[in-house]
Order: structure tokens, then sequence, then C-alpha cells
């Protein structure tokens, strides 16, 4: 696609549910990052996939939370028994290589509130 | 720990006029300064971006000014504009980290007329 995709864009849930944000990222783009957004703040790393390959997920804030890139293209942020705390925009990126400077293109997010 | 830290937080500038943010990092491993744009409801976009072998990079109305040695960098706007009003991020990565970001907190910029 033209650029990064992500869905839905805007979801709501009830405390204790599960949610799943799905990430499209720019075709032939090896390299693919989830961030999450505070209002008023900077894009906060959370994990990054090299092709299919997790090479990081320090950033996940504990595990509730899960990435997968099973084909090395769309990959799926997963969200189990969500918190209020949880509530936040939530950032797709992809980029063509994995090494510094390489240019990283976000996506429009998805917003989720956890009532 | 804030790895990156970017002040103003918000900044008005009037039109025609000189826009300065500026950024301070800890870890000098850091290779990689990027500068991204966001307008509201859009992803950030990146603007501008410098090696730490340059000590300034230019591109049209955008340059930053990097400092080495105080672990500093700057994003300056020449001539304002009201279409420049955004929110902007500096960030770092470093070589070895697999490309990933950390930004500072952001600074909203008002361009008035």
């Amino acid at each position: 696609g033209a650029g990064v995709s992500q869905s839905p864009r805007y979801k709501v849930t009830k405390r204790g549910q599960d949610v799943a944000l799905r990430c499209d990222p720019i075709s032939g783009h090896v390299s693919l990052y989830w961030y999450r957004q505070a209002l008023g703040q900077g894009p906060e790393f959370l994990t990054y996939f090299n092709y299919e390959a997790q090479q990081d997920k320090s950033g996940l804030p504990n595990d509730r939370f899960s990435a997968e890139r099973p084909e090395g293209s769309i990959s799926t942020l997963t969200i189990q028994r969500t918190e209020q705390r949880d509530s936040a925009m939530y950032r797709c990126a992809s980029s063509l290589g994995v090494t510094s400077g390489n240019t990283i293109y976000f996506g429009e997010g998805s917003w989720l509130t956890v009532v | 720990q804030q790895q990156v830290k970017q002040s103003p937080q918000s900044l008005i500038v009037q039109k025609g006029g000189i826009s300065i943010i500026n950024c301070a990092y800890e870890n000098t491993a850091f290779d990689y300064f990027p500068w991204y744009q966001q307008f509201p409801g859009k992803g950030p976009a990146l603007l501008i971006a410098i090696r730490p072998d340059v000590s300034e990079k230019k591109e049209g109305r955008f340059t930053i000014s990097f400092n080495k040695s105080a672990k500093q960098f700057s994003l300056h706007i020449m001539d304002s504009q009201p279409g420049d009003s955004a929110t902007y991020f500096c960030a770092a990565s470093m070589g070895g980290g697999g490309n990933k970001l950390t930004f500072g907190t952001g600074t909203q910029l008002k361009v008035e007329l």
C-alpha cells in the first residue's frame, strides 16, 4: 500500500476484554515497529520485527501485551484482559531495513479506549 | 529514564520569525538524530535528520544544529509559516539498536499571523 495502514482506527472495549490491533506495513518494508503514544507525549517503543522475527520486545509493558508477524508482513498487537491504563494511541511503523538511520514511516494509529 | 529531553513544551512564533526547539540526550551510543513533525490526527513524519559526524544540516527552511560534546541538538525553522504549526518531536537511535527510536516529549508550535 501507499502507507502504513492500521485497523481499527478507533476501538472502545470494556475492561477485561481482549483486543487485537492490526498493522499492514508499506510494501517491501522488512522492519515493523509498534509504539504507544499517550496524549501530549512522544511515541514510546513497544516492540519490533525484522521479517517475521520479533527482535526486541523490551518495551512491552507486561505479559498481557504480545505481538506477532507470522508471514513477515501484517502484524497484530494483542492486549489481553485490558485495563483502563491501556487506553492510548497505538502506532505501527515500518522501514526498509533495521539499521540505524533507515527512515521510519508511521501509520495514523489505533485509538484504544478501555472503559 | 528519559534519554532524550526536549524543550520548550510549547512555542508561539510570529509569521516570518525563527522557531527554535532544543533537545539533549544522555546515551553517547546514539548515532542518528531525526526530527519528526506531527499534525493533528496524523502520524509523525520525518522532517530532517542528522548524524553526529556533522555539526549542521540544512534542508530548505529547516536546519539541525548538532553539538556532540554538549550532547545537544536543535531544530531551527526559518521564516516560520502558519502551515508549520504542528507538534515536533526530536528522537535518537543507535547502531545495533535495531533502528528503534527514543523520542522526546514533543513541542507544540503555533505560528501566528
